[in-house]
């Protein structure tokens, strides 16, 4: 399994600006992913974070609106830029521990709000 | 792409037995997942079929038929704790999930 720690836990924005969200993991991994979770919905991949190259993104989701950072392999930001209140979710790193299960492990989550 | 449709609630007393359905509609996958997901918390692994059939974990069983396009969790000897909401996703590759529509589950003495 994998500790993982997310920074901030949840933060109240003002539209316009942007925040950066802060994954990291105890032990090095090599696939992380990160999710978005609007309130009372399900989980929508937003991108594969890779190690030393530029992360993959799902359709409809774009860099320049959700930047990702990797520098090595437990650590990965992801930045909500240029924020609105359609932005307001939960946003959830993800980890493989490549057991080909299936089994993605979790952090707590960044609850954020976009006034 | 890929869909996945589950009940959005269900309810259930102490004790009882209780099934989750997901269908689903994709041109290939590689397993469903199912997960479980407290109010204000991380979704947790329960259970993974890559083939047809039944697994078991304890309390916890999921079914998967490919030629139906379909599978389910159950539930058994429920307790109150297992009012959460639960999700199945598809293994898609890359270890990437795509995740169900999700169901609340409601667990009542």
């Amino acid at each position: 399994s994998a500790v993982i720690s997310q920074k901030p836990s949840r933060d109240i924005c003002q539209r316009g600006t942007s925040l950066t969200i802060q994954c990291q993991v105890d032990s090095q991994v090599t696939m992380m992913f990160w999710y978005r979770q609007q309130p009372g919905q399900s989980l929508t991949l937003i991108a594969t974070a890779n190690q030393g190259s530029e992360a993959t993104y799902e359709s409809g989701f774009v860099i320049d609106k959700f930047p990702i950072s990797r520098p090595n392999l437990t650590f990965s930001t992801l930045t909500v830029s240029n924020m609105s209140p359609e932005d307001s979710s939960i946003y959830l790193c993800s980890v493989d521990w490549g057991s080909n299960t299936g089994e993605l492990f979790f952090g707590e989550g960044s609850r954020l709000t976009v006034l | 792409g890929q869909s996945l449709e589950q009940p959005s609630e269900v309810t259930a007393v102490e004790g009882a037995i209780v099934q989750i359905n997901c269908t689903y509609q994709t041109s290939g996958f590689y397993g469903l997942s199912w997960y479980q997901q407290h109010d204000g918390g991380a979704p947790t692994f329960l259970s993974y079929n890559a083939l047809d059939g039944l697994e078991e974990t304890g309390r916890f069983s999921s079914f998967l038929s490919r030629s139906d396009s379909y599978g389910y969790l159950l539930l058994q000897e429920l307790q109150m704790k297992d009012s959460a909401s639960y999700f199945c996703a598809l293994g898609t590759g890359f270890q990437k999930l795509v995740f169900g529509t999700g169901t609340r589950l409601l667990v009542s003495p």
